[in-house]
């Protein structure tokens, strides 16, 4: 099956600075990723929708500026947290499409995010 | 826009024993897909099973069956001869094939216990 990696899958950071998570899909091309964010016991949220060669769609709420997002391959799509915060502590997680398998997303195996 | 609900924030089972895990969504779309995901502690999103709308059957996967009623909206996973691997998160999960991308909007989550 189609595998999505992440990397790192934990950081740790001092508040203020930035961190960047990367999502590669290894055996596949994808033109679009998805970033989702999850809080203990909690669902996945969609955060934005990463397009190879353009803007990223963010979700409502999400902001822009503090989370950027580049999909400038078609096998990567990174995030990053710009002047992370605590409470953007939290879990992130990709996931990907395969263009022939459009009804089905693969999701990588997540990065645990800490901010000091 | 749709949303999923599922009812059950925790469930458990004995081993060997079949549980039956409730999801209902909301929509106004004829035509779309619905999945089960699990999450077990490593946190990796797993597919467990798909179905999708237009067809009537009830999708199969092993031990894990799904009983479809598109007119209540009703979409809940049965697993048969539980195992204690079978421990986890689990979420049900709905995407639209009318709008463009393919996003998941996903439910609360329900926690599988399997008791040995």
């Amino acid at each position: 099956g189609a595998v999505v990696s992440q990397h790192p899958s934990w950081v740790i950071c001092k508040s203020g600075t930035s961190v960047k998570i990367e999502c590669r899909s290894l055996d596949f091309q994808a033109t679009t990723m998805f970033w989702y964010r999850q809080f203990p016991k909690q669902s996945l949220m969609l955060m934005a929708t990463s397009n190879e060669g353009s803007k990223a769609t963010y979700e409502q709420g999400v902001e822009k500026d503090k989370f950027l997002i580049n999909h400038a391959s078609l096998t990567l799509s990174t995030l990053t947290v710009t002047s992370a915060h605590p409470e953007d502590s939290s879990f992130y997680i990709c996931s990907a499409s395969p263009p022939l398998a459009v009804n089905e997303q693969f999701f990588g195996p997540g990065t645990r995010l800490t901010v000091l | 826009a749709q949303t999923v609900t599922q009812s059950q924030p925790e469930m458990s089972v004995q081993e060997a024993e079949t549980v039956t895990l409730s999801c209902t969504y909301d929509t106004s779309e004829s035509d779309y897909y619905l999945f089960w995901y699990k999450q077990p502690p490593s946190r990796q999103m797993i597919l467990v099973i798909r179905q999708e709308a237009y067809k009537q059957q009830n999708a199969t996967e092993n031990r894990f069956s799904v009983n479809f009623q598109k007119a209540a909206k009703s979409f809940s996973l049965k697993i048969s001869d539980s195992q204690l691997g079978d421990a986890a998160m689990y979420f049900c999960a709905y995407r639209s094939t009318e709008t463009s991308g393919s996003r998941l909007t996903f439910g609360e989550g329900t926690q599988l216990t399997v008791n040995p």
